[in-house]
């Protein structure tokens, strides 16, 4: 079945820029979305089709894919901004969807 | 504004069935894809399944273990989709969420699997 590999975590300070990465074999043919997860809440999606940023989402938030590789970047960290994030695509022929693993973002 | 509501959760037990509900509004109901996901207690996210709206052919998908279990379907005159789950098993104990074009989703509806 297929699969996208997220690190299970990162760490920055806050002002510091944060890069959770997303790898798939399917992501040079796929987009990639991108969801914000705070504790006790519903996701939220920040990025969606590699790049694209949701009305309200702060600019902070940027996205990139290049290859198998998909970036959630997140420039100048705050403290509010520490959450669990998920890349989520599809696999080459469409039908299976899937979400990484999840990436826990601590900003201390 | 967009609301998305799920209900129909609660405690099953082993081997029986449950049916949740998602009700949308504000949206063309009828253009959009509704996907289920579903997130055990301390875990990830995993997808579930969608269902395409009826002009882009109405076709489902579901995640592989699940498949036969699991079904997906939508009433557009109403604005609600569904999702049957037959023979249920502890392991599918998890907050169901549901969402419109992966953009809108619910606040999650309980599923508790446990004899």
């Amino acid at each position: 079945s297929y699969e996208l590999t997220q690190p299970p975590s990162v760490s920055v300070s806050p002002g510091q820029t944060a890069r959770i990465t997303c790898s798939g074999d399917a992501l040079p043919k796929k987009y990639a979305y991108w969801y914000q997860q705070k504790s006790g809440q519903a996701p939220m999606m920040v990025i969606y089709e590699d790049n694209k940023r949701p009305s309200g989402i702060p600019e902070r938030f940027s996205g990139s894919s290049s290859g198998t590789l998909a970036t959630l970047t997140i420039s100048g960290a705050q403290v509010e901004d520490e959450a669990d994030y998920y890349c989520y695509s599809t696999d080459i022929n469409g039908d299976q969807e899937v979400f990484g693993g999840g990436t826990k973002l601590t900003v201390l | 504004e967009v609301q998305v509501v799920a209900s129909g959760g609660g405690l099953v037990k082993p081997g029986g069935s449950l049916r949740l509900s998602c009700a949308a509004s504000g949206i063309n109901f009828n253009n959009a894809w509704m996907s289920w996901v579903r997130q055990a207690p301390g875990k990830g996210l995993e997808w579930v399944g969608r269902i395409k709206s009826k002009t882009d052919g109405g076709t489902r998908a579901y995640a592989a273990p699940l498949k036969g279990r699991f079904t997906i379907s939508r009433d557009d005159s109403k604005n609600i989709f569904y999702l049957q789950m037959n023979n249920l098993k502890t392991e599918d104990t998890a907050l169901y969420y549901c969402t419109v074009a992966s953009t809108y989703w619910d606040q999650g509806t309980l599923v508790i699997v446990s004899s």
